[in-house]
């Protein structure tokens, strides 16, 4: 079946821009996860969503990220204001709700902040 | 709070050379172990798994056992080809939470 998804593959945008990244999961998984993968941090966690429960936000790095899930399916990942450091690859999984942590992940967005 | 922390690269072998990528964690509890391997232009793929202590994950020639006594899940492969270079990860979650990876080992291999 379909892997997960995320659009665009590639996005260069100016300092000060927004930005909105998309992601579709695996169809039945509930859980939804954001990471960052950059040169300097290595893979970093961003936000977890899992069904209709309130998300983990914990590893957002700044106010000007966000994320939200619609109808328990498709995720957008929502950066204001953006800035240089900004810039690297967002990744996307999800999993089943019933599993042994294993998640599948998305090719990924790379976003250049100018 | 939970951490991983792998053998430091890159690392360079010749094809049919014996391969370890160490990794180490701590953890609460009895966390899933996972190697998670991203071939140049690629996106991360799972390449095995443990879920509880002593269990062996293996795939593609890989293999890693989950050892609760040393806190480790050493990558490991007997002999090793060019299409095996790539970044490795390993990772640990606790439940269906995030996973929590190690800073990753470049390996390359020199046919």
């Amino acid at each position: 079946g379909a892997g997960v998804s995320q659009s665009p593959s590639n996005k260069v945008t100016e300092k000060g821009k927004d930005v909105e990244l998309r992601c579709d999961p695996i169809s039945g998984h509930t859980a939804l996860y954001w990471y960052r993968q950059s040169l300097g941090q290595g893979l970093e966690f961003l936000i977890y969503f899992q069904g209709n429960s309130a998300p983990d936000k914990s590893g957002l790095p700044s106010d000007r990220f966000s994320a939200e899930r619609t109808g328990g399916s498709v995720s957008t990942l929502t950066i204001q204001r953006t800035q240089q450091e900004d810039s690297a690859v967002y990744l996307c999984a999800s999993s089943p709700r019933t599993g042994d942590g294993t998640q599948y992940f998305g090719p990924g967005t790379r976003l250049t902040v100018l | 709070g939970n951490s991983v922390t792998q053998m430091e690269g890159p690392v360079t072998l010749s094809e049919e050379a014996f391969l370890t990528i160490n990794c180490t964690y701590t953890a609460t509890g009895y966390p899933s172990l996972f190697w998670y391997v991203q071939y140049p232009g690629e996106g991360l793929q799972l390449l095995l798994k443990a879920t509880k202590a002593d269990d062996k994950g293996s795939n593609k020639g890989f293999e890693a056992t989950y050892r609760k006594e040393t806190t480790s899940f050493h990558l490991e492969k007997g002999s090793v080809q060019v299409s095996d270079s790539a970044v490795y990860f390993c990772a640990l979650s606790q439940g269906a939470q995030k996973l929590v990876f190690g800073q990753g080992t470049r390996l390359t291999i020199n046919p």
